[in-house]
């Protein structure tokens, strides 16, 4: 079965800390995607990736970076956690070649930043 | 710009109730819809997918049809079961941009 792995399911920060999240996916696949998830908002897009070293911006890329430096694994940065980053953080992954088959998700992030 | 509109929920049901969680999409070219299902404390899942007008997606006793005249993908399922409550997302996909695009999600609440 494909698989997309988050390292932490619940996690809780303070304020002003860096904050990595970490995401590997073991299917191959090319594009990657971090999204968060609120109530009332659904998921927006953060930033996505379509290859190592590649990253583009989503819809709300503020106070947030990534890193793909291998394939497998998309992580997002927190430089300076602030309180209205408590979120429900998810990551995908998609092959390019089958855009049919829609993503496969990760199980979740859930953050708390106090 | 493509959007995806689904009606607000929760929807609340009895078990063995009729399911249907209405959907509307506005898209350029031909894109792919989908429905993802999120069970509590859980990712999204893919439920069903429909990649072409008229196609009809089903999966676990849920239905939904490509209707590109009404740009409606409504999800329906005949009896729904306490284990079926979840949120669940309608979704686009243009697959010019390999980005999907997320309705604001349908909780359904069911009860035995």
């Amino acid at each position: 079965d494909v698989k997309v792995t988050q390292s932490s399911r619940y996690l809780v920060k303070r304020t002003g800390e860096k904050v990595f999240l970490e995401c590997v996916q073991d299917m191959d696949h090319e594009n990657m995607f971090w999204y968060r998830q609120d109530p009332g908002l659904g998921l927006r897009l953060i930033y996505f990736s379509y290859d190592v070293k590649m990253k583009e911006k989503g819809d709300i890329p503020e106070g947030y970076s990534v890193s793909r430096e291998k394939k497998e694994r998309f992580s997002l940065i927190l430089e300076s956690a602030s309180t209205n980053q408590t979120s429900m953080y998810l990551c995908a992954s998609q092959d390019r070649g089958r855009s049919d088959y829609g993503y496969t998700f990760g199980s979740g992030t859930r953050l708390t930043v106090v | 710009g493509n959007s995806v509109t689904q009606m607000e929920g929760p929807v609340t049901l009895s078990e063995e109730a009729f399911l249907t969680i209405n959907c509307t999409y506005t898209a350029t070219g031909y894109p792919s819809l989908f429905w993802y299902v999120q069970y509590p404390g859980e990712g999204l899942q893919l439920l069903l997918k429909a990649t072409k007008a008229d196609d009809k997606g089903s999966n676990k006793g849920f239905e939904a049809t490509y209707r590109k005249e009404t740009t409606s993908f409504h999800l329906e399922k005949g009896s729904v079961q306490v284990s079926d409550s979840a949120v669940y997302f309608c979704v686009l996909l243009n697959t010019g941009f390999q980005k999907l695009v997320f309705g604001t999600g349908t909780r359904l609440l069911v009860s035995p």
